[in-house]
């Protein structure tokens, strides 16, 4: 079956720090990732999302980046975190053609930014 | 593009009363429709979906939705409320290129 899994689960980190938040996939090959932020209060914000290795796709103009360096990996980061930064972030998974594109969520992390 | 719109942000019940979580949605192309729980800081986990023949779809925990195309609507419903319901829950469409939109969410208060 298929897993995946994030971390770290939590971390604080100062303003103008750099953040890397990692996330894998197990059992599937080639699935579409996706990073998603949830602010306090707020709905899901679709950050990325990738269709394949090196190929990232932005959904809002922001202070952060994604990379995928190989087929079940996907990392978030930021050269320099601001406090807008705060929220819980999910990475997600799916598989196109499978299901109507099913999502598929980690547990998320959860990232304060002081 | 498509989009989905839960009416109402909060949403309170009895335990043992019936629950009803409000969708609509909209997308330029035949969508599929999901629904997600979240219980307080954990990922979101799938309940339900439609994707083509039955309208009526059931999930695990009881709960089950209705694809209305005449009414773009995809409502979440539940017979009996239980304690453990109360979580936020979360609509949200797939209407192509890879990418799920989500509704905001509504919160699910169970009243014991």
């Amino acid at each position: 079956s298929q897993t995946i899994h994030q971390w770290p689960a939590t971390l604080v980190q100062p303003v103008g720090s750099p953040l890397s938040l990692e996330c894998t996939v197990e059992g599937t090959s080639n699935p579409n990732l996706y990073w998603y932020r949830q602010a306090a209060g707020r709905g899901l914000q679709l950050l990325f999302y990738s269709v394949g290795i090196g190929q990232i796709s932005s959904e809002v103009p922001q202070n952060l980046s994604a990379s995928r360096p190989q087929d079940r990996q996907f990392i978030l980061s930021s050269k320099k975190l601001l406090l807008s930064d705060s929220g819980f972030y999910l990475c997600a998974w799916s598989v196109s053609g499978v299901s109507g594109n099913t999502i598929y969520f980690g547990e998320g992390s959860w990232l304060t930014v002081v | 593009a498509q989009s989905v719109t839960q009416l109402g942000s909060h949403v309170s019940v009895s335990e043992g009363a019936l629950v009803l979580l409000r969708c609509n949605y909209s997308s330029s192309v035949p969508p599929y429709l999901f629904w997600y729980v979240q219980y307080p800081n954990q990922g979101l986990q799938l309940l339900l979906k439609y994707t083509t023949g039955a309208t009526l779809v059931k999930g695990i925990n009881g709960f089950e939705a209705e694809f209305k195309k005449s009414e773009t609507s995809f409502h979440l419903t539940k017979p009996s409320a239980h304690m453990s319901d109360a979580a936020e829950y979360f609509c949200a469409v797939y209407g192509g290129y890879q990418k799920v939109t989500f509704g905001t969410g509504t919160k699910l208060q169970v009243i014991p």
